[in-house]
């Protein structure tokens, strides 16, 4: 089974502050993606990797950025967090189409931050 | 801008009844369909792909897949209470990437 995990079920931040979020996914999967996910507005991709060291914006990257320094691992950072990105962050990973079938994505169980 | 709609509900069905989930999606280039299931303050869980038209069944949930119309449904069959959470539909979108619907919450009445 594919099993995706991150940092922090929870989490409580100070305006300003710099926010670490963290997902690992140990089925060896080329693609990562970060998600939020708010009430009314579904989920809205920030950031996806296809590779180590790559990365391509979302729908919504403003006031975040990524690093991808291995394989398994996604982060998301919140470089000056605001309370407008208080929401669920979902990471979810997918093998590489044509590696697979379909691309199906696999989520971790999600990051609840709140930003005071 | 490439879309998928959901109805958001609540769909209310009583236990052992059938539930019908629909799902239409606007880009005819799309080749991959799927459903996750949320219960509320959980992530999403898969539970069904489909790929080709037609129906596909994995124990009480059944797929349905309609390219020419442009929809995609899902059948729950003798519903249980356990099945009461939100169902999102994901459509393929350029390659490696899926746009998600806004999900239909489905409650199960006992």
């Amino acid at each position: 089974d594919v099993k995706v995990t991150q940092s922090s079920r929870y989490l409580v931040k100070r305006t300003g502050e710099k926010v670490f979020l963290e997902c690992v996914q140990d089925m060896d999967h080329e693609n990562m993606f970060w998600y939020r996910q708010d009430p009314g507005l579904g989920l809205r991709l920030i950031y996806f990797s296809y590779d180590v060291k790559m990365k391509e914006k979302g729908d919504i990257p403003e006031g975040y950025s990524v690093s991808r320094e291995k394989k398994e691992r996604f982060s998301l950072i919140l470089e000056s967090a605001s309370t407008n990105q208080t929401s669920m962050y979902l990471c979810a990973s997918s093998q590489i189409l044509g590696l697979a079938d379909y691309n199906e994505q696999f989520f971790g169980p999600g990051t609840r931050l709140t930003v005071l | 801008q490439k879309e998928v709609e959901q109805n958001s509900g609540p769909l209310s069905v009583p236990e052992g009844a059938i539930a019908s989930l629909n799902c239409t999606y606007s880009d005819r280039g799309s080749q991959s369909f799927f459903w996750y299931r949320q219960y509320s303050g959980k992530s999403p869980e898969l539970i069904m792909s489909i790929y080709s038209n037609g129906d596909k069944e994995d124990g009480r949930f059944t797929a349905q897949l309609n390219k020419a119309s442009q929809y995609v449904s899902l059948l729950i069959r003798d519903s249980q209470p356990s099945d009461s959470a939100t169902y999102l539909c994901a459509v393929d979108n350029a390659g490696n990437m899926l746009t998600f619907g806004g999900g239909t919450r489905l409650m199960v009445k006992p």
